[in-house]
């Protein structure tokens, strides 16, 4: 079936960049996010990006995808403590039901 | 903006009672859904529905059963809790657009002693 891996911590200084990475298995994935989650609360969309696409960019956030590797990353730029939160990548093709998602990366940026 | 909501936002019950766990979209969207989320942050589709009276089992099998008779209605309920239902509980939805965003409430924390 289906597999997203994410890497499950990531600490970064306040100012600093973050890359949070993703690898998936379904080659016919159609759209790949990226969900926040903080504490206690439900998942926010932050981004997403069509399986064409290599690359898109929304202010502190770019996205890369790599379709050949089935790596998709999560760039934020200037992290700020508010950053921190639990990621989610996940993915989805026409045919499927429902997203599949990773199992998240936390987030830790220190002042 | 999303306008999905999720009620209660904490409940914490004794085994054995029954629950109902209520989440209601504005937004008109067919599909919706609802995941499992564990305490090590993955999640888990327990139940989903394509629309009125359409509804499915997810990748997680569980114990909860939902209903879906209103489009913007689609509410979960445990016949009797168990200390293995306690979880988060999140509910989505998604609209007829082909990049199928899933919008999210906030979430029912679940908590059976």
């Amino acid at each position: 079936g289906e597999d997203v891996e994410q890497s499950l911590f990531l600490s970064v200084r306040e100012g600093d960049s973050s890359v949070i990475n993703c690898t998936y298995t379904d080659s016919s994935s159609t759209y790949l996010y990226w969900y926040k989650q903080e504490p206690g609360a439900g998942l926010q969309l932050l981004t997403y990006i069509f399986s064409n696409m290599d690359m898109k960019q929304d202010q502190r956030l770019t996205v890369l995808l790599n379709k050949k590797d089935k790596h998709l990353s999560l760039r934020i730029a200037d992290t700020q403590t508010g950053d921190s939160a639990i990621y989610f990548c996940a993915e989805s093709d026409t045919g499927r039901r429902a997203l599949t998602f990773g199992s998240g990366t936390r987030l830790q940026v220190q002042p | 903006e999303a306008d999905i909501y999720q009620t209660p936002r904490y409940l914490v019950i004794g085994t054995g009672k029954k629950i109902t766990l209520e989440c209601s979209q504005t937004m008109g969207h067919d599909k919706m859904y609802w995941y499992q989320q564990d305490p090590g942050m993955e999640l888990h589709l327990i139940h989903y529905s394509y629309g009125v009276n359409s509804t499915e089992k997810g990748d997680l099998s569980s114990e909860s059963t939902v209903s879906r008779i209103r489009t913007e209605h689609f509410p979960l309920t445990l016949e009797s809790a168990r200390p293995s239902h306690t979880s988060q509980y999140l509910c989505a939805s998604s609209g007829k657009a082909n990049n199928e965003k899933l919008f999210f409430g906030s979430g029912t924390q679940l908590s059976v002693l």
